[in-house]
């Protein structure tokens, strides 16, 4: 079935460094995907929205210059953490849809340090 | 603003009874609707959908009701077991090729 995989599972980084994490459609293609942010117990939050071929759109209050989104392929988009905080310290996942369902990553866990 | 609501944050149900988690919304427009099961630091599964010309889906122990006129949507899970124990989300999207809107989740135990 339709898979989509993150790399890292999870990155431990220091403060202001720059952190890549990279979403890809393993047996299909996908021009839309999604990002998502996960806080400790709360709802999966869309960050923004990457399109292949076209800038990503982003969600009110999601920094751009800081979450920067390349959909640099038909299966592959990333998302980079610009300057990390430890704040920015979160639960990162994607998703892609395909025949009318969302297939999710598994997630990336980031902690800044 | 949210507009998926799961009001209930937990709960605990004994091994073999029924599970039922709740989710409310306020987009009218909302057309195809999910349930996710998440564990701790894992991306969400996939476990049922729904869209709106339908009021019921059912795969196995899992069924979803849909009552677009309340706009409310439900998971009933029988019997439950003590592997269903995770956090379950719903989910919506004005179409399924779109971004989704999350409720924060049910906690929910099953207690052998």
């Amino acid at each position: 079935g339709a898979v989509v995989s993150q790399h890292p599972s999870w990155v431990i980084c220091k403060s202001g460094t720059s952190v890549k994490i990279e979403c890809r459609s393993l047996d299909f293609q996908a021009t839309t995907m999604f990002w998502y942010r996960q806080f400790p117990k709360q709802s999966l939050m869309l960050m923004a929205t990457s399109n292949e071929g076209s800038k990503a759109t982003y969600e009110q209050g999601v920094e751009k210059d800081k979450f920067l989104i390349n959909h640099a392929s038909l299966t592959l988009s990333t998302l980079t953490v610009t300057s990390a905080h430890p704040e920015d310290s979160s639960f990162y996942i994607c998703s892609a849809p395909r025949n009318y369902e969302q297939y999710f990553g598994p997630g990336t866990r980031l902690t800044v340090t | 603003d949210q507009q998926v609501k799961q009001n209930s944050p937990s709960l605990s149900v004994q091994e073999g009874r029924i599970s039922i988690l709740n989710c409310d919304y306020t987009n009218s427009m909302f057309d195809y609707f999910l349930w996710y099961k998440k564990y701790p630091a894992e991306g969400p599964t996939f476990l049922i959908s729904i869209s709106s010309i339908k009021d019921k889906n059912e795969d196995g122990r899992f069924t979803v009701f849909l009552n677009k006129s309340a706009k409310h949507l439900s998971l009933h899970i029988v019997p439950s077991q003590p592997g269903d124990s995770a956090v379950y989300f719903c989910a919506a999207s004005e179409n399924p090729g779109n971004q989704f809107y999350f409720g924060t989740g049910t906690s929910l135990t099953v207690i052998p």
